[in-house]
């Protein structure tokens, strides 16, 4: 079965630092995917960065990179030069290979960010 | 112009009763989905559909009936709704590297 995990259940990070959210799984699938949402207070699941476990690079989308470990199957959100809107609860998420799961997500607990200023 | 639109925001309704959630995507995605977040903001997924068959049921009990009139919409009804019903409904729609969810639908059952 497929799990992720979050280790971290809430953190304070200061404005304009980095901050790295951890997120490990576990799936004995070859082909895998890592997704990594963003949920504001407001409630809305934003799509942040996506990795495919064939990917050669680390994901990076703007702020967000995610640095792949794929044999400590670690895949963690690092968020550069934080600012006040980054506070949120953000979640990782892995689907599994499309034949035997269609693209289902599963989820991790998620960690709740809140930026000082 | 809305990617991934759910209809009602918020339901408020009484033990028993019957209520559905519509939903639709304008992103051309062949595959939809339906997930639940529970008070605890564990999500986990309920149903998909990929172009308007059924592909995932999660156990869901079947007063749950997802309905795909067509690959853009993915309705869900819920029957004898109950307590435990209670939480935040999203859509969503996408492929293998991307899924973008609609806004949730905060379901509260008095």
């Amino acid at each position: 079965a497929q799990k992720i995990t979050q280790t971290q259940p809430g953190m304070f990070v200061q404005e304009k630092e980095a901050v790295t959210l951890d997120c490990t799984y576990d799936t004995s699938d070859p082909s895998y995917g890592l997704f990594w949402y963003k949920q504001p207070s407001s409630g809305e699941m934003i799509f942040l960065i996506y990795q495919g476990s064939y990917d050669q690079q680390n994901a990076t989308e703007g702020r967000y990179s995610l640095n792949f470990q794929k044999a400590r199957k670690s895949a963690n959100l690092v968020i550069s030069a934080s600012q006040l809107g980054d506070s949120a609860m953000y979640f990782c998420a892995m689907r599994n290979t499309p034949s035997t799961a269609g693209n289902k997500l599963t989820f991790g607990g998620g960690t709740r960010v809140l930026v000082k200023p | 112009d809305t990617a991934v639109s759910q209809t009602p925001k918020y339901l408020v309704t009484q033990m028993g009763n019957d209520k559905s959630i519509k939903c639709e995507q304008n992103l051309g995605h062949d595959t939809m989905y339906w997930y639940k977040q529970d008070s605890k903001k564990f999500l986990k997924i309920m149903f998909s559909y990929n172009n308007k068959e059924l592909i995932i049921n999660e156990t869901v009990p079947n007063r749950f009936s997802p309905k795909s009139p067509d690959k853009a919409h993915l309705n869900l009804h819920i029957n004898s709704l109950e307590l435990g019903d209670s939480a935040v409904y999203f859509c969503a729609s996408g492929t293998t590297d991307t899924q973008y969810f609609g806004p949730g639908t905060r379901l509260t059952v008095l």
